[in-house]
């Protein structure tokens, strides 16, 4: 059982290059989540999306889409890559709603750097 | 707004003493409270959760919390610490009505021999 796939693990891109993460569950889940990790910043929610067809702004989604492509795959994008987005990127999910609220599931992450 | 504040960035403590991390949250109605575990490299690992009932919650790797509504406090605690526990330890809020989770700035533990 997988869990919570990200590809890739690592990734350099020159400012103002484009890329898109690419985030897989097995788990039948219905939220999914992008978060990213920044020193002494904790986790900050990019954007969720708590259903096939559905997604929603975080805490900070400047600079960033989403795409809900099924109920397995959640893809985050940046159209137009710069330094401040370097960063450890992590990818989650979760069964709520409709199955009670619960913890979520966290991918391995990842790590990228924005020259 | 809902928030988590974890007011300690670094803990050092030696080999088999015991060890509580701070956690408080502020979030309006009961609030679903989360502990996570990274390693170096790695994602984030369940220790524990609250969500009703006895308000002291034990986690795996022998961690257990506490939470204290008059508080607004989660906090961690392991009676005898080990050298693996050395991590990045996150307290999260989960905000029902919106399913999303609110993490804290976390606490970095490093354990002496």
């Amino acid at each position: 059982n997988a869990g919570v796939t990200q590809t890739p693990k690592f990734q350099v891109l020159k400012t103002g290059q484009s890329m898109t993460l690419q985030c897989a569950q097995d788990m039948n889940h219905n939220s999914m989540y992008w978060y990213r990790q920044d020193p002494g910043m904790g986790l900050r929610l990019i954007y969720y999306s708590a259903s096939e067809g559905t997604t929603d702004k975080g805490e900070v989604p400047n600079g960033y889409n989403v795409s809900r492509l099924n109920k397995r795959e959640f893809s985050l994008r940046l159209e137009s890559a710069a330094p401040s987005q370097t960063s450890v990127y992590f990818c989650a999910s979760s069964p709520s709603p409709g199955q009670g609220f619960t913890e979520a599931f966290f991918g391995q992450g990842t790590r990228l750097t924005v020259v | 707004a809902q928030s988590v504040t974890q007011p300690d960035i670094h803990i050092t403590v030696s080999e088999g003493a015991s060890l509580e991390l701070r956690c408080n949250y502020s979030y309006g109605a009961t609030p679903y409270l989360f502990w996570y575990v990274q390693s170096p490299g790695q994602g984030l690992q369940l220790l524990l959760k609250y969500f009703s009932g006895d308000t002291l919650v034990q986690g795996i790797k022998g961690f257990e919390a506490e939470f204290k509504r008059s508080q607004s406090s989660f906090n961690l605690r392991k009676p005898s610490v080990h050298w693996s526990d050395a991590a990045e330890y996150f307290c999260a809020v989960g905000t029902g009505g919106t399913y999303k989770y609110i993490f804290g700035t976390g606490t970095r533990l490093k354990v002496l021999a």
